[in-house]
């Protein structure tokens, strides 16, 4: 499965609104009918921290303005209102099969 | 508090042998999947393998036969063992916990391997 995300670099403006799209090669959805795709932030000089996972479902202590959805292949994360606590490389990674594979990330700043 | 702590990096020549290890608290690693995760310098994250309930594992095609990944229950601990290293292994390892169904919920704050000689 191969992962692609969109665009590389977003600068954005506080308060502002923020999209990043994230596209796999074949469809993310279970059996089960569990969506499997996670987001992630990896803030500057810190480790990756879950944001997302099966394709929706926000993680404890995540605010409520990240907010996931798509379905099949193609995915995006929207951010309703940039703080400048958010800038940091976002990735996405699917989990339907191993290998686990991770998008090539999002660099979100401000402008 | 669930907590994640990895240690084991190093400088290392290529051809050597490394073990990382990534000590649990908070929840028992045996109990739940657990994952390695590394990051090359100035590059995007990488699965590396996971381990699953029963002792199922899962290996990238790039470590597959060099990396072996275990826990121990004793200790609480998951490792990495890595034979064989090469220069293309040089990374930030990271640990992290949980299940499809849960995301990979908690990181340890990783451990730098440098593979050089």
């Amino acid at each position: 499965i191969v992962m692609t995300q969109s665009p590389l670099s977003l600068p954005v403006t506080p308060g502002e609104p923020a999209s990043i799209s994230c596209k796999s090669s074949q469809s993310l959805l279970h059996s089960n009918g569990d969506t499997c795709l996670d987001w992630y932030l990896q803030k500057p000089g810190q480790s990756p921290q879950l944001l997302i996972y099966l394709g929706s479902n926000r993680a404890s202590g995540v605010p409520d303005r990240f907010s996931g959805s798509g379905s099949g292949t193609n995915f995006t994360l929207k951010i309703s209102r940039v703080e400048a606590e958010d800038v940091g490389v976002y990735y996405c990674m699917q989990v339907l099969q191993t290998p686990l594979i991770f998008g090539g990330g999002t660099k979100v700043e401000i402008k | 508090e669930v907590q994640l702590v990895e240690s084991g990096g190093g400088l290392i020549q290529p051809g050597r042998s490394l073990r990382l290890s990534c000590a649990a608290s908070g929840f028992i690693v045996s109990s739940i999947p657990m994952t390695w995760v590394r990051q090359a310098p100035g590059k995007g994250l990488e699965w590396v393998s996971s381990i699953y309930s029963g002792g199922r594992t899962a290996y990238a095609d790039s470590v597959e036969g060099r990396f072996t990944i275990s826990t121990d229950s004793s200790k609480n601990t998951l490792y990495l063992q890595m034979n064989s290293l090469r220069a293309e292994d040089t990374a930030v390892y990271y640990c992290a916990r949980g299940s499809r169904s849960s995301g990979r919920d908690k990181w340890g704050q990783g451990t730098l391997v440098i593979v050089s000689s």
